[in-house]
């Protein structure tokens, strides 16, 4: 079964400073990979997919994540932090035979400071 | 541009009563999901939806949930009996279909909390 583990539940950076959030996943086959942000008292919204071809993926508001296959990967990074990021990360993986349900990763609330 | 929606936003209920939670999901999209968080946790699938019928559940979706799209527009959860452990954010998603790009459009949730 397919599982993904979220390295830190708690990341803090300062302003401007680069953000990196880790994503390792485990899957029997080829997965589709995403990463989802959750405001406070907001739904969840896509950041970034990856699903075939390049896998250098960008996203809204500047981020972007890389998919390793040999490290079982999708970390997830902004070259700068904004006051704005703060909020909860959220990867998941689905699997194209699995009907596109979403299994998620524990989360990644990420702090900025000024 | 199109959304998902969700009602209501925060339901307060008493233990062993029934809720229903309401879903709108965008339009065209032919998958529909239900899924929860249970505060600090993270969030965790209970059932997919397509062709009228469910197509997956994970073991949390027993026999006191069920799932209706009553008028091809509502995706509806219904909880019969609630238990205080079903206090939760509940969150329904759509997706357009399965050959796209497999993205879930994501309502904004409902709390339920059980007392």
């Amino acid at each position: 079964a397919q599982s993904v583990t979220q390295l830190g539940s708690h990341v803090s950076v300062s302003e401007g400073a680069l953000v990196l959030l880790r994503c390792n996943y485990s899957s029997s086959v080829p997965p589709y990979l995403f990463w989802y942000v959750q405001y406070p008292n907001q739904g969840l919204q896509l950041l970034l997919k990856y699903t075939t071809g390049a896998t250098l993926v960008k996203g809204i508001n500047g981020f972007e994540a890389e998919f390793k296959k040999s490290e079982t990967s999708f970390h997830l990074t902004k070259p700068s932090a904004h006051m704005s990021d703060a909020a909860e990360y959220f990867c998941a993986v689905s699997l194209y035979n699995q009907g596109g349900k979403l299994i998620f990763g524990q989360g990644t609330e990420l702090s900025v400071k000024p | 541009e199109p959304e998902v929606t969700q009602t209501p936003s925060h339901q307060v209920t008493q233990m062993g009563q029934e809720v229903i939670l309401r879903c709108v999901p965008i339009s065209n999209h032919l998958y529909f999901y239900w899924y929860r968080q249970i505060l600090g946790q993270k969030v965790e699938f209970l059932v997919s939806f397509y062709n009228n019928e469910i197509s997956e559940k994970s073991e949390i979706f027993d026999d006191q949930f069920s799932v209706e799209r009553p008028d091809g527009s509502n995706f509806t959860l219904k909880i019969r009996s609630t238990k205080l452990e079903d206090s939760a954010m509940y969150f329904c998603a759509s997706m357009a279909d399965r050959g796209s790009s497999y993205e879930q459009y994501f309502g904004p949730g409902t709390r339920l909390t059980v007392t």
